[in-house]
């Protein structure tokens, strides 16, 4: 297996709403990040998971909330998010000890 | 922090011309990759090339890591060429991946 899922493709959610997006890879990849890309612009990165831990928390707000329950799955909490958080959710891994990540085809999201 | 410079930022060919898009970066960087985006948003890997040539059918990629750049070839443009072609750099122990602003092409039949 060689490939980076995300569930679901698209989501709709009320900005009351709560929601959790998932990634999973069965590469033993232990790095597991999560990009935000809006349109007609590079993903920006969020967060990066280094064997289940968290290390590295670019800023972002604590409406998303990241989780790493095992080496093979990322989720993102979803909670109180506003219209300007619409985007393309990107999940990506890596192998340790190497830099090439490989990413999934992303979650769209619509905050309404 | 460091930057990733991608031109030219558009570029509209019939089918069957050649390319080259060019990814400038700012400091030593870990790593660099190419990257497709495709319409429906997927990121897909053309290249994992911190120095050197590679080459993949019609395309290839040259990185000069001691002059700060790299180079994306396409040659036999196809309409399914079209998309967005990112470069990113990896640094800071190779954890993070810094995106250019991408070269959007189109290719017309």
């Amino acid at each position: 297996d060689t490939e980076v899922t995300q569930t679901p493709k698209h989501l709709v959610m009320g900005m009351t709403n709560k929601k959790s997006l998932k990634c999973e890879q069965h590469m033993g990849h232990r790095a597991m990040y999560w990009y935000k890309q809006k349109a007609k612009k590079p993903p920006e990165l969020m967060f990066v998971y280094s064997y289940e831990k968290l290390s590295i928390n670019e800023s972002v707000p604590s409406r998303f909330s990241p989780e790493c329950p095992n080496s093979s799955l990322l989720n993102l909490h979803l909670h109180a998010l506003q219209p300007e958080d619409s985007a393309l959710y990107l999940c990506a891994s890596r192998r340790t000890g190497e830099s090439e990540q490989f990413f999934g085809p992303g979650t769209r999201l619509t905050v309404l | 922090g460091i930057q990733v410079e991608q031109s030219p930022p558009d570029l509209i060919l019939q089918e069957g011309a050649n390319s080259t898009l060019r990814c400038n970066f700012s400091d030593s960087v870990n790593n660099l990759q190419w990257f497709h985006q495709n319409p429906w948003g997927q990121l897909i890997n053309l290249f994992y090339i911190p120095s050197g040539t590679k080459q993949n059918g019609r395309l290839s990629a040259t990185t000069v890591a001691t002059e700060r750049y790299s180079l994306l070839y396409i040659s036999s443009s196809q309409t399914t060429d079209s998309g967005v072609y990112f470069c990113a750099v990896a640094y800071q122990g190779a954890q993070k991946l810094v995106f250019g602003q991408g070269t959007r092409l189109t290719i017309n039949p």
